[in-house]
Formats: structure tokens, sequence, C-alpha cells
């Protein structure tokens, strides 16, 4: 069975540190995502990454960035973790070709805390 | 992207069909329209797709109108395991490069 796995379902940080949210695929998807979702406001995109070492910003980058140094692996990296980055945090993959590869492979999630 | 609207929230019974409408006016010639699942503390799940007319999988089916304002997900005879938040998107899906943009979706309650 395909998936997307996220290396930690939880996890507790206090502010200011740096984060890691690690995200693997096996399905040697091109495109990776990050969204993190919030009560109320629906899943939001961060960053998105088309190929090995790109990156594009999505709709709300700040206080983010990634890391796409493997095609399976996507990395989102709080600089310096805030109570306000405290979410659920979803990845995703896609191919980016036929016909017969529809939709995103989204993992289950990564429920960060910041205190 | 064109943008969707949805039902905030829907309740129903099990056995019975369920029609979640999604309106997007302003679809593109090149758009599709997508339907995902989410159940609570996991991601969204794929479940249908389609351009025009109708689309109809194991899952549900997906109606859209000729003029491609709307679309319809139907899910048959519905159970306690349906009960989920469903999304609607649209867009260019022939290359699987776009980013998704999720609206807050359409709350399924489903009850004995």
């Amino acid at each position: 069975d395909v998936k997307v796995t996220q290396s930690s379902r939880y996890l507790v940080k206090r502010t200011g540190e740096k984060v890691f949210l690690e995200c693997v695929q096996d399905m040697d998807h091109e495109n990776m995502f990050w969204y993190r979702q919030d009560p109320g406001l629906g899943l939001r995109l961060i960053y998105f990454s088309y190929d090995v070492k790109m990156k594009e910003k999505g709709d709300i980058p700040e206080g983010y960035s990634v890391s796409r140094e493997k095609k399976e692996r996507f990395s989102l990296i709080l600089e310096s973790a805030s109570t306000n980055q405290t979410s659920m945090y979803l990845c995703a993959s896609s191919s980016s070709g036929g016909a017969s590869d529809y939709g995103y492979t989204f993992g289950s999630g990564t429920r960060l805390t910041v205190v | 992207l064109a943008k969707t609207t949805q039902p905030i929230s829907m309740d129903s019974y099990e056995g019975q069909e369920v029609n979640i409408t999604c309106s997007h006016n302003n679809i593109a010639t090149n758009d599709y329209i997508t339907w995902y699942q989410q159940f609570p503390s996991q991601g969204p799940r794929f479940i249908i797709q389609g351009y025009k007319t109708k689309v109809t999988n194991e899952v549900a089916s997906l109606f859209i109108p000729a003029d491609r304002k709307s679309s319809t997900l139907s899910l048959p005879r519905v159970s306690l395991s349906d009960t989920a938040v469903y999304y609607c998107l649209v867009g260019e899906e022939d290359t699987g490069r776009r980013a998704l943009t999720f609206g807050s979706g359409t709350r399924l309650q489903v009850q004995p």
C-alpha cells in the first residue's frame, strides 16, 4: 500500500526551538506539499515542491522553511517555534503525469503543540 | 483557482442517500472537480474526480451539469463511518502539479 509517512504523530516543543517535521513518500511522486490545519480555517498551504531542491511559497510561508534534498523526502522547518504555530501539519504528494494518477495522497498528520 | 461554496454541515441517518452540492461559478475550461474526505485526526483522502456529466466509483457518484457551475457528490446508503468532512476542489488536474486550495468543507454527521 502506497503511503505518505510523517515522522511524528504528536510533538511538543518549546517557544524558540527549531523544529523539523519530516515527510517521506514511497510513490516516486514529483510533487510534495505542506499544509497546516486549524479549526475554522481549513487547510492552508505553507510550501510546496515540484522537484528535488526546488521549493515554492504557499499562502502562509512566514516563519517556515523547507528542504527537499531527495525526491522522497520533504522537510518542514520552523526556524523559531512560536505558540501561534501550534497546529496540525499535513504533508501530501502527487504525481506530475499520467491520466490514471488522480489526486493527492496525504499523510496522517503531525499535531504540534508549542508551549 | 476557482472558488467553491458548499454547505458548512449536513446531518443524515444510516441507510440514507446523501447529496452534497458545491458551487463553482467561475470554473475554467481546463478545470476538473475533485472531492476529498477527511476523518478526524487524519489527512484528506481522494474520493472522486470528474470533468462533466457523471462519474461513479465504488465509493460515490459525482454529478456535473452541462454548465459545470456546480457539482453534486452523492453517497449512497451512508453508514456511521461516513461521518467526515467533505471538500470540493476545482482546478487543473492534467499534471498534478497544482497546489490544492481547500475551503472549510462540509461536515457530514451520520446518526443511527
